[in-house]
């Protein structure tokens, strides 16, 4: 049974331009979440998604960024106009059930130039 | 305001050198007290959940104790492969599965 896959595990952006990360849960997992490391911090919360819905996007910035997660494909957490202080690793997770444990992916680590 | 305290930030143990990892919280309605081993470059990895006070849950060298302001991770007889980042995190009261985690407690275990 795969785990959670992510995808690029290594991304490098310009200042200004877009990064699109993209998360397969494990299978069976309709529940997704993104987090974000930031150098020398903790994981924090980004995004809480079931399939085609939005259900706790508190801690995501207000600007910039989206996610979704489509009827078919993987989950996308994108960034638009990208700025040195997104540098940091993102973390897909996925459970079944939407409570309890957390199954995550290796993460995509983005770095801005 | 949900909150999670991890300490000490870093832990130095001789192999076979026992000791506590502590994780102090604060939460308005606790929905289960998770610790993960992070090892650097990789995702967190699931080790133990806890609902409820007085609840303990062992697996090899580790074991997770809760109270009702805190849990303590024990790591007796370390090895030096238990060298990673541990983190804790509650479930809060926003019943979303949204876990808040701490800074990680990392732990190097010499030979």
């Amino acid at each position: 049974n795969a785990g959670v896959m992510q995808n690029p595990r290594h991304l490098v952006r310009r200042r200004g331009q877009e990064a699109r990360l993209r998360c397969s849960p494990m299978k069976g997992h309709s529940h997704v979440y993104w987090y974000r490391q930031l150098p020398e911090e903790g994981l924090k919360f980004m995004v809480y998604l079931q399939k085609e819905n939005i259900i706790d996007e508190s801690g995501m910035p207000k600007e910039r960024f989206s996610a979704e997660f489509p009827k078919e494909g993987p989950s996308i957490l994108r960034i638009q106009q990208v700025v040195r202080g997104d540098s940091a690793a993102y973390f897909c997770a996925s459970s079944p059930s939407g409570t309890g444990e957390l199954f995550f992916g290796e993460g995509s680590r983005l770095t801005v130039l | 305001e949900d909150q999670v305290t991890q300490s000490p930030e870093a832990l130095r143990l001789q192999e076979g050198e026992s000791s506590s990892l502590n994780c102090s919280y604060t939460v308005s309605g606790l929905r289960g007290l998770f610790w993960y081993r992070q090892d650097p470059g990789k995702g967190p990895e699931f080790l133990f959940t806890l609902y409820s006070a007085g609840e303990e849950k062992e697996k090899e060298r580790l074991k997770a104790t809760l109270t009702k302001k805190e849990s303590f991770l024990h790591i007796t007889a370390p090895k030096p492969e238990d060298s990673a980042t541990y983190l804790c995190a509650v479930g809060g009261s926003s019943n979303t599965g949204k876990l808040i985690f701490g800074q990680g407690t990392t732990l190097q275990v010499k030979p």
